[in-house]
């Protein structure tokens, strides 16, 4: 079956500790996205990545990284999560850019951070 | 920069005609998108269409687009429970950039 899959899908931390929030797509696709998603202010992308080595800053990357040393996986790093990262996350990933092709999602990994 | 902006409440009736309605900041946004949320769940891809489009039918979904008011709308036709959801309207302009709006809360009631 087709999909884009993260883990862990709820995730409760503390202050400062490291924590890496993991997307694997089986589509083949090119194109893969970090999005989070707070009441109020919709969906903003806080990472993308065009190809394996290739990633670039969307609206939101501070206190992000993120790498792609392989096509299916996007992870999201948080090196020392604070508390304004609480929220809900979504990876996506499409064959081609979102101008020319459409994106699937994950199912969302709902973050919270003490 | 791009904003993409949405009401952020619908009632409707089970039966009747939902329009969800959109507007985007940028012009030279390439792709307007529809994706629905259920409660839980992730984003799921409704429709889309292409900014040289000004219309696009797909079973009770109808896209309207119009580019000199900058102007989505995603109207359901015959909307049903099962249609209770967000609906988000998204734009794609930059290669990888996506813009979404906040969503809009669509509540059907039987």
């Amino acid at each position: 079956e087709a999909q884009v899959t993260q883990n862990p899908r709820y995730l409760i931390t503390v202050t400062g500790k490291k924590l890496t929030v993991t997307c694997s797509q089986n589509m083949n696709h090119e194109y893969m996205s970090w999005y989070r998603q707070d009441p109020g202010l919709g969906l903003r992308q806080i990472y993308y990545s065009m190809n394996v080595e290739v990633t670039d800053k969307g609206d939101v990357p501070e206190g992000y990284k993120v790498s792609r040393k392989e096509k299916r996986n996007f992870p999201l790093i948080l090196e020392s999560p604070s508390p304004n990262q609480t929220s809900l996350y979504f990876c996506a990933s499409s064959f081609g850019t979102p101008i020319t092709d459409t994106q699937y999602f994950g199912p969302g990994t709902r973050l919270t951070v003490l | 920069g791009e904003d993409v902006e949405q009401s952020l409440f619908l009632s409707v009736r089970e039966g009747d005609s939902s329009v969800i309605n959109c507007t985007y900041t940028d012009s030279s946004s390439t792709y307007l998108y529809w994706y629905k949320q259920e409660p839980g769940a992730g984003l799921q891809l409704l429709t889309y269409i292409f900014s040289n489009m000004d219309m696009k039918q797909d079973q009770r979904l109808t896209v309207l687009l119009n580019k000199k008011d900058k102007h989505l709308s995603l109207r359901i036709a015959d909307t049903q429970t099962g249609d209770s959801a967000i609906y988000f309207c998204a734009e794609s302009m930059d290669a990888g950039k996506s813009t979404f709006g906040d969503g809009t809360t669509l509540t059907v009631k039987p």
